[in-house]
């Protein structure tokens, strides 16, 4: 099984800073199965990054995700005040179970 | 565009059963794309459930397999999730979701692109 873990648990910052999100895994991930998701309070998640650094459709450029070996890095480069929420990475693997989640980092306003 | 819709009972019993449908309006659930439940319990994160292909085929979480069912009704364009001897750990809010096949990259997104708005399930007497 593959194991996400999300840091920080909580980055706190001012709107117009840069963020950077971080998501390691266990073992070996392709950047192919990697994806990003954004959620407010009372909402559905969102859809942000997918194949580790493809945005989904009507992300704005802000949004960008890499990938070094195991890490993987979600960075909002000038965050706007609807940016702040939480974030959660999810994977995709051959073995069970088939998808699993971060644990999430918050995102909060400085 | 694709727009899914979670209905079902928002109170279930502990040792009963919980059941929930997903409407799939704006496409066809007979198209390329997989179809999800992921559920989240107060303040805490994401969980995969399962998955369904429009053919029956399903992945289960392993931590769930053996309360899990997720089927399809293809004539109603239609998912649904059954989850039995529930207790309180299973009160969450549960999502119905769609990971798409890509034309273009000739590949899944192998993440969830539309979601339901979600629905509050409560197990408790």
């Amino acid at each position: 099984e593959i194991v996400l873990t999300q840091s920080p648990g909580t980055l706190s910052l001012s709107p117009g800073e840069r963020a950077t999100l971080s998501c390691r895994a266990s073992q070996s991930v392709s950047s192919s199965y990697l994806a990003w998701y954004q959620q407010k309070p009372g909402q559905a998640p969102r859809l942000l990054i997918f194949a580790a650094s493809r945005r989904a459709t009507g992300i704005p450029d802000r949004f960008s995700g890499s990938r070094s070996e195991t890490d993987f890095t979600l960075t909002i480069s000038r965050l706007e005040p609807e940016d702040f929420a939480v974030y959660y990475c999810q994977q995709y693997g051959r073995s069970p179970p088939l998808y699993s989640f971060g644990q999430g980092t918050k995102l909060e306003i400085k | 565009q694709v727009q899914l819709q979670e209905s079902g009972p928002g109170l279930v019993k502990p040792s009963g059963t919980l059941s929930l449908t997903c409407a799939v309006s704006g496409g066809s659930i007979s198209s390329s794309d997989w179809w999800f439940w992921v559920r989240q319990p107060p303040g805490k994160g994401l969980e995969w459930i399962g998955e369904i292909f429009h053919s029956g085929n399903t992945n289960y979480n392993p931590s769930l397999k053996s309360r899990v069912t997720i089927s399809v009704d293809k004539s109603k364009n239609q998912f649904s999730l059954n989850l039995i001897s529930v207790t309180a750990a299973d009160t969450a809010v549960y999502f119905c979701a769609r990971v798409p096949y890509s034309s273009s990259l000739l590949d899944y997104y192998y993440a969830m692109d539309v979601w339901g708005q979600g629905t509050t399930v409560t197990v408790s007497s």
